[in-house]
């Protein structure tokens, strides 16, 4: 298995503009989860999903971020606008079943200006 | 609302030596503790998961342990290599289905 798969890996964009993270969970897996890595706040949890379902998205940080997962194989994390605040690693992750042992992908590292 | 703490922030040690990361979390009511690595600019790599009915974990020259009842975890890692130099995390899951992350403990070896 290819691993749990990030794309783009870098994304720069300018403030107000709509930004788009695309994740492809490991085959088989039922969770996927959403995480944001910055110097000051560390790894956060900004939302997970089970069977395709969204679970808890108490970590989202405005309405601004949403997220979908239409399939078992596909999740985007959309920042709709962007702001300079916004610039970190994003990370997906994905497990076999809740709680259980994560994989992550390489991260997608966003910078707004 | 759980709080895990890794300390030290960061740690130099020589080649070869043994060491120990520590992480600490606040609630003991958890399902399970992993450990992971981030080398830089990376994602992160399972190392260990240790559920809440064990007390260690081993895996070639590291060995995770977990005291729930005093909070701690500790990441045992034997005669260290320049390239374990990374960041290591410690994450918590609760039943609750969270996971909470340490900010990390950066470790470089010294060659």
């Amino acid at each position: 298995d290819a691993g749990v798969i990030q794309s783009p890996r870098h994304e720069v964009t300018e403030m107000g503009q709509e930004v788009t993270l695309r994740c492809k969970p490991i085959s088989g897996h039922n969770s996927l989860f959403w995480y944001r890595q910055t110097m000051m706040r560390g790894l956060e949890l900004l939302i997970y999903f089970n069977n395709n379902v969204p679970i808890d998205d108490s970590g989202m940080p405005e309405d601004r971020f949403s997220a979908k997962m239409p399939n078992a194989s596909f999740s985007t994390l959309k920042i709709q606008p962007s702001e300079p605040r916004d610039s970190a690693v994003y990370f997906c992750a994905s497990s076999l079943s809740l709680p259980n042992e994560q994989f992550f992908g390489p991260g997608t590292r966003l910078t707004v200006l | 609302k759980q709080e895990v703490t890794q300390i030290p922030a960061a740690l130099s040690v020589p080649e070869g030596e043994n060491l120990v990361l520590n992480c600490s979390f606040t609630d003991s009511a958890i399902y399970n503790l992993q450990w992971f690595r981030q080398d830089p600019g990376k994602g992160l790599t399972s190392l260990l998961l240790i559920q809440s009915s064990q007390r260690e974990q081993t895996s070639g020259r590291l060995n995770a342990s977990l005291d729930k009842s005093s909070g701690r975890s500790t990441l045992y890692i034997a005669a260290s290599q320049p390239g374990d130099s990374a960041t290591y995390l410690c994450a918590v899951g609760s039943r609750d289905d969270k996971i909470i992350f340490g900010k990390g403990t950066r470790l470089h070896i010294l060659p």
